[in-house]
């Protein structure tokens, strides 16, 4: 099945600078890659995603970038603020039924 | 419009006691899902049910069952809860055409 790994596991970052999250996938056959945002107590939320036959897609300060042939991708904050401070999940379709296979997180902590 | 619904949102339980874990949707979803989260490992997929009528087993069944009530629910059941079940489980649900999967709040559980 897909496996999906994250790097770093926390991330603290200057209010103002950028914050880079990575996430690879084994599982070629994948073609939909979400990122997801959970604040404390609350559920995953949707912040951006990106298809196969895309290389890039960009909302405002959030990004993610596609390289199918290293099977990685990664999402990119800019100009992060103190409501950016979060965990990130990444994730990658998986099989049939709408499946997704989650990475294990990454705490994002914004220094203002 | 209130998106995906979990009750209780936390519950304390004693060892080999039962308990039935309530989500329904609004959206007219198809599919829905139910995930456990535990510190470091992100989160797991433990049932899914594609549509009304139907279940299938994700990543970590073991010591759970689920029912698909109807389009709208998907309750999760404990029937003799453990240590190793302690965790924030959460319900999700996805329209047929689409892998955006959108969740609820979570209910924290803690077995002693």
């Amino acid at each position: 099945g897909e496996n999906v790994e994250q790097h770093p596991s926390t991330l603290s970052v200057q209010e103002g600078d950028s914050a880079v999250i990575k996430c690879t996938y084994s599982d070629s056959a994948s073609n939909y890659f979400p990122w997801y945002k959970q604040e404390l107590g609350k559920g995953p939320q949707l912040i951006i995603d990106i298809r196969s036959n895309v290389g890039e897609k960009k909302d405002q300060r959030i990004a993610v970038t596609l390289n199918k042939t290293a099977k990685h991708f990664s999402l990119h904050i800019t100009e992060t603020q103190p409501e950016d401070s979060a965990v990130y999940f990444c994730a990658a379709s998986m099989g049939g039924n709408n499946r997704l296979a989650f990475g294990k997180g990454n705490q994002v902590v914004v220094i203002p | 419009n209130a998106g995906v619904t979990q009750t209780p949102k936390f519950q304390v339980l004693k060892t080999g006691q039962s308990m039935t874990l309530q989500c329904a949707q609004d959206m007219n979803h198809n599919s829905m899902y139910w995930y456990r989260q535990d510190p470091g490992m992100g989160l797991r997929l433990i049932y899914y049910s594609a549509s009304e009528g139907t279940t299938d087993k994700g990543e970590v069944p073991n010591g759970y069952n689920v029912s698909r009530l109807n389009k709208r629910e998907f309750s999760l059941r404990l029937e003799s809860a453990a240590p190793s079940q302690t965790s924030v489980y959460f319900c999700a649900s996805v329209t047929g055409n689409s892998y955006e999967q959108y969740f609820g709040p979570g209910t924290r559980l803690t077995v002693t």
